[in-house]
């Protein structure tokens, strides 16, 4: 059972540079999630997905962008790094919307340092 | 948005003491879970907890949803204990984290 998994484990790259962050999940999740992880901030939402072809904003998408194709699937792409993006990234699924008693299960992260 | 306040931000604790962490939130909720985040970054869901209580092995949850708190009891402290702890709380159809208690269990 793999779970949710994320690739790479580690990234460095430079400014300017385009990155993807890849997120897959075994367990046919419906609702995933794209947080990041700075020192002081906790986590936050980036980006969320209810279902294949349906994703929507966080509440820090600036920078970002994400799509769907398949259910099991969230990639997630800086099209243009900068230095504020350095963070841990951590992508999550849950079965159905948080507003019902589903948990909310955790990849192992990406850490992502920009140059 | 939805506020999240945890407290204490920073805890040291020897092996075998007690311990409780504090989620206060600014709204009501239908979805509030606390999370373990170890040392080498993995996080754990520990709780659903959006009101009563619950125990799982040493670590037990309460969640007074009226007064818009919850608390995380830790007993009988292990190393393997330490890491962050974060309370999320469901605001607009996801969940709005707090910046979380560093615990540390010392030997």
């Amino acid at each position: 059972d793999a779970g949710i998994t994320q690739s790479p484990r580690y990234k460095i790259t430079e400014t300017g540079r385009q990155v993807t962050l890849m997120c897959h999940q075994t367990w046919s999740h419906s609702y995933m999630f794209w947080y990041r992880q700075d020192l002081g901030h906790g986590l936050r939402l980036i980006y969320y997905s209810a279902a294949a072809d349906i994703t929507d904003k966080g509440e820090v998408p600036d920078g970002y962008v994400v799509s769907r194709s398949k259910t099991e699937n969230f990639p997630l792409t800086l099209e243009s790094a900068t230095r504020s993006q350095t963070s841990v990234y951590f992508c999550a699924s849950s079965e159905s919307k948080v507003t019902t008693n589903e948990k909310l299960f955790f990849g192992s992260g990406t850490q992502l340092s920009v140059l | 948005g939805i506020q999240v306040e945890q407290s204490p931000p920073d805890l040291i604790l020897q092996e075998g003491a007690n311990s409780t962490l504090r989620c206060n939130f600014s709204d009501s909720v239908n979805n509030l879970q606390w999370f373990h985040q170890n040392p080498w970054g993995q996080l754990i869901n520990l709780f659903y907890i959006p009101s009563g209580t619950k125990q799982n092995g040493r670590l037990s949850a309460t969640t007074v949803a009226t007064e818009r708190y919850s608390l995380l009891y830790i007993s009988s402290s292990q190393t393997t204990d330490s890491g962050v702890y974060f309370c999320a709380v469901e605001g607009g159809n996801k969940l709005t984290f707090g910046t979380g208690t560093q615990l540390k269990v010392e030997l």
